[in-house]
């Protein structure tokens, strides 16, 4: 069971250059996020989605755009990579929303690490 | 926004010695989580506790919400406990999504 899958893990880009990151969950999960990481600040959401097709922002969403065109895919897009935006970056999904159940919990991928020159 | 506060920001043990993990937050929260992130940067829910107290193994966590903080307990610690341990807390004006404090990194030594 691959439970949720980021690619790729490492990139470098150029100010100025776009790329996409890809999020994949196998776990048949309603909800899902993007959250960035970055040192002595724990994790701050970017965007997130409670379903296919639908998406909102969350903290830090400016210089960021996502999609969720099928359930099990959230991708998060870069249109004009800045150097603010080195980061490692997490995405994450859940069964429900997040907080109404007790059985509902944060399942995360490994991360992918950006870095833009 | 609320605030999420952890205690200490950095801890190192020697392997066998127990420690407590502080997390406080400035207002009402609906729910709490406590994750480890492991050298390698892989996020594992530890506990999900709104309130009251539970234990897994070594671990165990205690959320007193009306005096708004978290407390994770590791006992007899092992090399394999070192990372950095988040609380994330969420408020009731956050819709449904967590806010994360800034961590406490934690070095267990052989």
């Amino acid at each position: 069971n691959a439970g949720v899958t980021q690619t790729p893990k490492f990139r470098v880009l150029k100010t100025g250059q776009s790329m996409t990151l890809l999020c994949a969950q196998d776990m048949n999960h309603e909800y899902m996020y993007w959250y960035r990481q970055d040192p002595g600040m724990g994790l701050r959401l970017i965007h997130y989605s409670v379903g296919e097709g639908t998406t909102a922002k969350g903290e830090v969403p400016d210089g960021y755009n996502v999609s969720r065109l099928k359930k099990q895919n959230f991708l998060l897009g870069l249109e004009s990579a800045a150097p603010s935006q080195t980061s490692v970056y997490f995405c994450a999904s859940s069964q429900l929303a997040v907080v109404r159940s007790g059985a509902n919990v944060l399942t995360f991928g490994a991360g992918s690490r950006l870095t833009v020159l | 926004g609320i605030q999420v506060e952890q205690s200490p920001p950095d801890l190192i043990l020697q392997e066998g010695a127990n420690s407590t993990l502080r997390c406080n937050f400035s207002d009402s929260v609906n729910n709490l989580q406590w994750f480890h992130q492991n050298p390698w940067g892989q996020l594992i829910n530890l506990f999900y506790i709104p309130s009251g107290t539970k234990q897994n193994g070594r671990l165990s966590a205690t959320t007193v919400a009306t005096e708004r903080y978290s407390l994770l307990y590791i006992s007899s610690s092992q090399t394999t406990d070192s990372g950095v341990y988040f609380c994330a807390v969420d408020p009731p004006d956050y819709g449904q999504n967590f806010v994360f404090g800034p961590g406490t990194r934690l070095s267990v030594l052989p």
